[in-house]
């Protein structure tokens, strides 16, 4: 089983809708990521955050708003978005940002689909 | 510049075939990190093994064998007796300190037949 626990698994939203994305871990790691996978392509970087501070927004827009309340939860906030956003969203986590001498753990992701 | 090449998209095997994924990188920086991910169908991304720029020596973890050389820029995965349960798509990844982000290569998707 995984150690980063994604929530929803699934979430079809319209575009006027706002929901968020959960994410959660428990092994005391301080960064932890937000990628995005489209349908046949690798993750891409969008938010990272170390030590509950945003360290590195990839020039994501707007309509996501990332959130990091405490060490074990990071959020992702969703608004107004598009069908182009429709994607894979993955959570990650490393004992700190930077880390990746060792390895990045991740979720099983949140599958969202924008009608 | 740091980039990965998968050049392999799909590739398609049976049962008990070895089978070799290509992995090549291009980065400027002398230190760096090397990586590969498999990822199933569930979603999530599982670690299988990290190397360092200092380390050309080869690993093997069971039916796993990784091949890294530094002179052509490549560290190739080698699936030996492949399983269905192999099915998968695997990524090579790339770190180093200078671009401070892991950098994916477009995936390959190993499909095994029984």
């Amino acid at each position: 089983d995984t150690e980063v626990t994604q929530t929803p698994k699934h979430l079809v939203m319209g575009m006027t809708n706002k929901k968020s994305l959960k994410c959660e871990q428990h092994m005391g790691h301080r960064a932890m990521y937000w990628y995005k996978q489209k349908a046949k392509k690798p993750p891409e970087l969008m938010f990272v955050y170390s030590y509950e501070k945003l360290s590195i927004n990839e020039s994501v827009p707007s309509r996501f708003s990332p959130e990091c309340p405490n060490s074990s939860l990071l959020n992702l906030h969703l608004h107004a978005l598009q069908p182009e956003d429709s994607a894979l969203y993955l959570c990650a986590s490393s004992p700190y940002r930077g880390s990746h001498t060792g390895e990045l753990f991740f979720g099983e992701g949140s599958r969202l689909t924008v009608l | 510049a740091q980039k990965v090449t998968q050049a392999q998209t799909e590739i398609s095997v049976v049962e008990k075939e070895d089978v070799t994924l290509d992995c090549v990188y291009e980065t400027r920086d002398t230190t760096y990190y090397l990586f590969w991910y498999k990822q199933p169908p569930s979603g999530e991304l599982v670690f299988l093994i990290r190397r360092n720029s200092f380390d050309e020596q080869n690993e093997i973890s069971g039916r796993y064998s990784w091949n890294f050389q530094k002179s052509t820029s490549s560290f190739n995965f080698t699936i030996t007796a492949s399983q269905v349960v192999d099915s998968a798509v695997y990524f090579c990844a790339l770190y180093s300190g200078g671009y401070n982000k892991l950098i994916f290569g477009a995936g390959t998707r190993l499909a095994v037949h029984p």
